[in-house]
Order: C-alpha cells, then structure tokens, then sequence
C-alpha cells in the first residue's frame, strides 16, 4: 500500500508552546490530506481536512487558531498546535487519499503529544 | 452527523477461533472500510468495499458490505495471537465529501494463546 509518513512519533512539551507534526506521502502525491484526533482506546475523530494550496476545512468544535494546518505542496502537510495545555494532550493521526484508487485512505503512524 | 454503531465493543477469543464483529448505520452509506490499529501506530488498511452485497476476502478476513448499505461485517478466521489490536469500521455516506470517512467506535480483539 501507499506510505504515509508522519513525524514526530512522540513529543513531549510544556504548556504555553507550540509544537508541529508533520505528514508526508511518500510515494505519490496527495492533495488532500486529514487529520485526526484519537483517546487511548477510542475512535477516531476528524478535525479538519487539508486541501493543497488552499485552507483547511475544520470540523464543528475544533479551533482553527489553534490548530494550525498547512499544506503548502503535494507531498507535505501540518498541523501546529498552538500553545499547547495539558487538555491538547492526545494522539493526533494523518491520513491521506491515494489519487485513483477509490476511497482508500491510508494513515501515518501516528503522534502521541504529552502537554506538562 | 453520520454515525456507525459497531459491535462488540471488546472480544477476548481463544487461538484458533473465529471472530465476527459488525458495523451499522442509520443511513446509507457508498463505502465501506476496515481497519486494524495496535497499539501507538495509526491504522492499516484491511479490507475496502464499494458495492451493496459485495464480500471481499484477505486471507484470513473476510469482510461484506450490506445490501441494504447501512451495515458491514468483518470476520476473522481460526485467530492468532498477532491479530490482537483494534479494529474500526469506517464508512462514506451519500451527500459527504469523497474520502471524508466517519468511523466506528472500534472492537478491541484480544486472542489468548
């Protein structure tokens, strides 16, 4: 399958800064991008679309200053989270759909932040 | 917004059993995906299905789409203690953008030796 590299895995931060991860598709190149926000043990859930060379699309409920998305080429997106608070703490995933093959998303690995 | 209701929400199995977890929906849905998370990685992609009655076959996981489109099952057969993890179902409805998924609330599988 497609590669969906995501970076860091793991970051440890203190509260008040900001801290950015990184999603990048490998092998092919990819227009839209989503992030995803996930509690040990539950579901997924979508917090904003990213669309190159334009805004992202955020979900009811998530803040968009505070959340800060970028996908400035085909192959790169971000999310910044903006000074960070102990309730930011959460495991953020990026996916990203593979032009031409029908729907399938596939994920990075994932980015566990620990806000102290 | 669109919901899936899935089904159990943990299963603790013996080796070489068989499984069968479910998903459904109120409305219909056009895609249907499953997924298999473990722990501190993000999802792999198991099994997409795209038509009403379609069943689609992984080796060991066979998965089907409903003919009514509003609901998914997966099953696993004769287990294996490396199919622990949990797995989503995650689906497309009418009317949503293209690959917008909403996913399951997920069932935790856990397979003793």
């Amino acid at each position: 399958g497609a590669v969906v590299s995501q970076h860091p895995s793991r970051v440890i931060c203190k509260s008040g800064t900001s801290v950015k991860i990184e999603c990048r598709s490998l092998d092919f190149q990819a227009t839209t991008m989503f992030w995803y926000r996930q509690f040990p043990k539950k579901s997924l859930m979508l917090m904003a679309t990213s669309n190159e060379g334009s805004k992202a699309t955020y979900e009811q409920g998530v803040e968009k200053d505070k959340f800060l998305i970028n996908h400035a080429s085909l192959t790169l997106s971000t999310l910044t989270v903006t000074s960070a608070h102990p309730e930011d703490s959460s495991f953020y995933i990026c996916s990203a759909r593979v032009p031409a093959t029908n729907e399938k998303l596939f994920f990075g690995s994932g980015t566990q932040l620990s806000v102290l | 917004g669109q919901q899936l209701n899935q089904s159990p929400q943990s299963m603790f199995i013996q080796e070489g059993e068989d499984v069968s977890m479910n998903c459904t929906s109120s409305s219909i849905f056009n895609t249907w995906l499953w997924y298999k998370q473990e722990p501190g990685e993000g999802p792999v992609l198991l099994i997409a299905l795209y038509k009403a009655g379609e069943l689609t076959s992984n080796g060991r996981l066979t998965a089907q789409f409903g003919i009514t489109r509003k609901d998914s099952f997966l099953n696993i057969s004769a287990s294996i203690p490396s199919d622990v993890g949990i797995y989503f179902c995650a689906g497309r409805g009418g009317g949503t953008s293209y690959g917008k998924l909403t996913f399951g609330q997920g069932t935790i599988l856990t397979v003793h030796p």
